[in-house]
């Protein structure tokens, strides 16, 4: 129940095209989506979050759509860049633990 | 800038021997930290809670004695791998939330641990 399952394991997109990567959890307890961008040899930096009181979320060229009925969530890249060529996690928490339980990362290769 | 600042960045060390890697909330107080493994293409572990003033609190089938963790201030965290060995090796992370807990949490830049 504590696992958070993403997909696809990987993917390439066109530069200019849009990546998508979705995630689905098991826990209603829940009430904290982040994502979060990892290069290698780094430690992850978070891209976005969302909690489930609201659908969808946009900030610059990310935008997460949430569907609490369906416990699924997406990250959509607009505009994807070679520069966003990265490993994408996402992950879900109850906000009063802190503990992150993360997806199984996909990695994403924009091509010019 | 980083918030969040993890040492060392890489370490090799022989069988046998221990390792600390420390975790320091740059500008913030963080009574949490956690911490957490990373295997090559794999995703993140949480691998254990770590309580200032307290004693840490480590998620099932982590070794407490094995992974020492000190949370000695409410700028530092440290991971000691205590008689480390080749399966060891892997990516070790921290990470401290900066406001309410679990909102804006930070990571740090990783430890590379590798036993030969």
């Amino acid at each position: 129940q504590q696992q958070v399952k993403q997909s696809p394991q990987s993917l390439i997109v066109q530069k200019g095209g849009i990546s998508i990567i979705n995630c689905a959890y098991e826990n209603t307890a829940f009430d904290y989506f982040p994502w979060y961008q990892q290069f290698p040899g780094k430690g992850p930096a978070l891209l976005i979050a969302i909690r489930p009181d609201v659908s969808e979320k946009k900030e610059g060229r990310f935008t997460i759509s949430f569907n609490k009925s369906a416990k699924q969530f997406s990250l959509h890249i607009m505009d994807s860049q070679p520069g966003d060529s990265a490993t994408y996690f996402c992950a879900a928490s109850t906000v009063n633990t802190g503990k992150l339980i993360f997806g199984q990362g996909t990695t994403l290769q924009v091509k010019p | 800038g980083a918030v969040v600042s993890q040492h060392p960045s890489r370490v090799i060390c022989k069988s046998g021997t221990s390792v600390k890697i420390e975790c320091r909330s740059l500008d913030f107080q963080a009574t949490t930290m956690f911490w957490y493994r990373q295997f090559p293409k794999q995703s993140l572990m949480l691998m254990a809670t770590s309580n200032e003033g307290s004693k840490a609190t480590y998620e099932q089938g982590v070794e407490k004695d094995k992974f020492l963790i000190n949370h000695a201030s409410l700028t530092l965290s440290t991971l000691t791998v205590t008689s480390a060995h080749p399966e060891d090796s892997s990516f070790y992370i921290c990470s401290a939330p900066r406001q309410q807990i679990n909102e804006k949490l930070f990571f740090g830049s990783g430890t590379q641990l590798s036993v030969l």
